[in-house]
């Protein structure tokens, strides 16, 4: 069956433009998380989303960042005013009620801000 | 806090060559302790979920164990396919870390021919 998907895969800014990530996660998956990664590094948990409802955003490092999933299904994260801080992999992760602790990966967003 | 250590931070093997990935952790409850796997330019690939001390999971080439402090990543007569990055992760029983994984920084490993 098909995985998690993510577009773009890779997305280049300048500073200060917006951008927006998209995340199609596997098929029935309520559960979502937004993940950031930096080069060399594990990733870090941005935000979280059980159907429609955003339950944690915690994560998300400045109010710049902005997470929806309005239907419970695809999700979009959008940051604004892009800084070259932001330069980092964009994972997202989904899980199903049946498994909630295993997560899937999509293959990233690679944002590069010049 | 819920901590993630993961060593070395790269290791290069001979094809055949079999050695151990460590993953030490402190976190305050286990849920679960997770080992992935990632590609350059690919998101992590799950592999194995462990959930209490003493528990082993194996596949292919790869064993995962368990205790109450550290995971271990065993590879047997690894391939130069089995070159990536490996990853564990925690999560926990309190607040965001009972859904939000907790990683380390990976362990970059090298097979060669």
């Amino acid at each position: 069956g098909a995985g998690v998907s993510q577009s773009p895969r890779y997305k280049v800014a300048k500073r200060g433009q917006d951008v927006a990530l998209r995340c199609d996660p596997i098929s029935g998956h309520v559960s979502l998380f937004w993940y950031q990664q930096a080069l060399g590094q594990g990733p870090e948990f941005l935000t979280y989303f059980q159907n429609e409802a955003q339950l944690d955003k915690s994560g998300l490092p400045s109010d710049r960042f902005f997470a929806e999933r309005p239907e419970g299904s695809v999700s979009t994260l959008k940051i604004q005013r892009t800084q070259q801080e932001d330069s980092a992999v964009y994972l997202c992760a989904s899980s199903s009620t049946l498994d909630s602790d295993t997560q899937y990966f999509g293959p990233g967003t690679r944002l590069t801000v010049l | 806090e819920d901590q993630v250590t993961q060593s070395p931070e790269a290791l290069r093997l001979q094809e055949g060559e079999s050695s151990s990935l460590n993953c030490s952790y402190t976190v305050s409850g286990l849920r679960g302790l997770f080992w992935y796997r990632q590609d350059p330019g690919k998101g992590p690939e799950f592999l194995f979920t462990l959930y209490s001390a003493g528990e082993e999971k194996e596949k292919e080439r790869l064993k995962a164990t368990l205790t109450k402090k550290e995971s271990f990543l065993h590879i047997t007569a690894p391939k130069p396919e089995d070159s990536a990055t490996y990853l564990c992760a925690v999560l926990g029983v309190n607040s965001n870390s009972g859904y939000a994984l907790n990683f380390g920084k990976g362990t970059s490993l090298l097979v060669t021919p």
